[in-house]
Parts: structure tokens; sequence; C-alpha cells
């Protein structure tokens, strides 16, 4: 049982390049989650879907695109790369409906990102 | 996750127990969780505590609730060095029609446990 499978694992980008982090999920989950870690700041979401064909903007959207294409996957895309987006970023997955267990979040994980 | 708010670091000797503070600030927050993320690893759920319960139990974990100051604690009894990561509060939030779970994290306090 693979859970949530993030790649790239590292990826080095110059300033103003492109890419597309990867993230599939094998739980059936409904709600699939794009997070990043700095030091001394947690976690902050960039953007969810609480379901497929939803995507909503999290706390730090800014810079970022993502593509739910189906209940299994959920894309995040760097159009024009920054130094600050240098970060871990993490996908996550969780059910809904349980009481309490729909946020239970499965993390991959995750992928270490420098933007030169 | 500027709302919720955790001390960064926290040093032990193998053997004590550890204490891992958290405040937050959403009173309507419904559940609260704890996290850890070993090194180089993705974060996987400890525990949660449901906004009716004051403690909560489980082996060598013990999670404190007190709801009127937002305070949730952490205890790790007999902390082994296996316990050294970075340990994750996170509160969820319900606003809107957003039905899925949203959780606001900490910052992360990192345990070092000393042999």
């Amino acid at each position: 049982n693979a859970g949530v499978t993030q790649t790239p694992k590292f990826q080095v980008l110059k300033t103003g390049q492109s890419m597309t982090l990867q993230c599939a999920q094998d739980m059936n989950h409904n709600s699939m989650y794009w997070y990043r870690q700095d030091p001394g700041m947690g976690l902050r979401l960039i953007y969810y879907s609480a379901s497929e064909g939803t995507t909503d903007k999290g706390e730090v959207p800014n810079g970022y695109n993502v593509s739910r294409l189906n209940k299994r996957e959920f894309s995040l895309r760097l159009e024009s790369a920054a130094p600050s987006q240098t970060s871990v970023y993490f996908c996550a997955s969780s059910s809904t409906g349980g009481a309490g267990e729909n946020e239970k979040l499965f993390f991959g994980s995750g992928t270490q990102l420098s933007v030169l | 996750g500027e709302d919720v708010e955790q001390s960064l670091f926290l040093s032990v000797r193998e053997g004590d127990s550890s204490v891992i503070n958290c405040t937050y600030t959403d009173s309507s927050s419904t559940y609260l969780y704890w996290y850890k993320q070993e090194p180089g690893a993705g974060l996987q759920l400890l525990t949660y505590i449901f906004s009716n319960m004051d403690m909560k139990q489980d082996q060598r974990l013990t999670v404190l609730l007190n709801k009127k100051d937002k305070h949730l604690s952490l205890r790790i009894a007999d902390t082994q060095t296996g316990d050294s990561a970075i340990y994750f509060c996170a509160e969820s939030r319900r606003k809107g029609s957003d039905q899925g779970g949203k959780l606001i994290f900490g910052q992360g306090t990192e345990l070092s446990v000393k042999p």
C-alpha cells in the first residue's frame, strides 16, 4: 500500500523556470492538499481540493497553480519559479465524512525544491 | 501557522518525560491534533483529541486540552532517542462551505533526546 506518492524528491530550478510537482494517492480519498514547509514557520497550505473537480486557495497560493486531474492525482505547478519558493513541499490526502477521522491527513515524503 | 504557536526546541534526557506545548486561537476548532515528523519524512498523525475532552491517554502519550486558555499539550513518558523528531500541533478549521479537513499547523517543536 503506497499511500501518498510525490515526485520528484529533489529539484533545483533557476529563477523563471517552470515545473510541476506530481502527487498521487491510492486510498480513494476525496480531499487532497499541497503544503509548503519552511524553517520556523511550520506547514502552510498552498491549495487544496475538497473533492474531485474542485480546487481552492489556501494561505499562500500566489505563484502556484494546481490541477485535480482525477480522484487520485493532484499536481502543483510553478509557472515562473522564484527564490522565495525554495522550500519543502508536501502533498497530503484525507477522506471526508468520519467524525474526526476526516481530518486525518496522510502525507507524502516531500519534495525539496531549491530555486537559484 | 501564525495562529497556532509552539516553542521551537525542546531537549530532554532519555527516560525523562517530555512536555510539548501549543496555543491555538480558533475556539470553534472541533479537533486538535499532534503530528510527528521524522528526519527526511512527511508528517504522521500521532494522536488527536476532540474539543469536548480534557485529556486523552494513549500508551506513553498524554494529551491535555485546556479549552478556556486554548492550550494543548503533549506529554511523552519515558522519552526514548527514537522519539527525537519535530512535533506539530494542528487545529481543524471549518469555514463556509468547506467540507474538506482544513488543518492549521503550528511551527513545530524539535524534540532532541540525549542518551
